[in-house]
């Protein structure tokens, strides 16, 4: 049973950096990417990046500058990291598996983890 | 980035009702279009990919349809446990992009 699951801090002030992990089972990170993707309140999806099966990769340029996703395949983990936080990054963040189908299309889900960004 | 303009924002219909939510890509993506249901409170899970294929486990009262760079996800027979919003994304290049979405409600 394919299944992902985010966990960080739900918190996180002005300017800081924000850090969330991905751990997945049901699948090999080494067979399959995941890719990011988040939801301000009451808000549509934003595709923020991804890191492909072999290992590169992918950001959204409108985040490309603060953004960094690396994985650790022993541990079926992926980090997600973007500095320079501010109060428009409050979002449901999501980390999903892509790939199977098409390389952007996202077949499973994690729950996601709500991020608020507040003094 | 390729923009992509959902319509109707929100939609109200009735159990058995047949349902159509489309999407315009601003430039050509071919086949390159996926479709999601988003239940409140939940996370998205794919319906449609490839524009006009259905994904494992979706109920075959949902399909997709293609006319250019117009796209539609129809519901054959609406069903209460298909309340919820739809995007559409294009898979097409980088950054992928997402509609804004449609809210469907029960009338």
């Amino acid at each position: 049973q394919v299944q992902l699951k985010e966990s960080g801090p739900g918190l996180v002030q002005p300017s800081q950096t924000l850090s969330l992990t991905c751990t997945v089972s049901g699948f090999s990170l080494t067979s399959n990417s995941v890719s990011w993707v988040r939801q301000p309140p009451g808000k549509g999806l934003e595709w923020m990046g991804a890191i492909w099966s072999g290992g590169s990769t992918d950001y959204n340029s409108a985040l490309k500058s603060r953004l960094s996703i690396s994985r650790d395949t022993s541990k079926s983990q992926v980090f997600l990291k973007m500095n320079s936080l501010q109060t428009e990054d409050t979002a449901i963040y999501f980390c999903t598996r892509s790939g199977v189908y098409d390389y952007y299309v996202m077949d499973a889900w994690g729950q996601g983890a709500s991020v608020t960004v507040s003094s | 980035d390729i923009q992509m303009t959902q319509s109707p924002a929100s939609l109200s219909a009735s159990l058995e009702e047949i349902v159509t939510i489309t999407c315009q890509a601003s430039q050509d993506i071919g086949n390159w279009l996926a479709w999601y249901q988003q239940k409140p409170g939940k996370s998205p899970q794919l319906l449609i990919y490839d524009a006009t294929s259905l994904a494992d486990g979706v109920p075959s009262r949902f399909s997709g349809s293609r006319s250019g760079t117009q796209y539609s996800l129809k519901i054959s027979r609406l069903q209460v446990e298909d309340i919820g919003s739809y995007y559409c994304q294009q898979a097409h290049s980088n950054p992928p992009t997402f509609g804004g979405g449609t809210k469907l409600e029960l009338k």
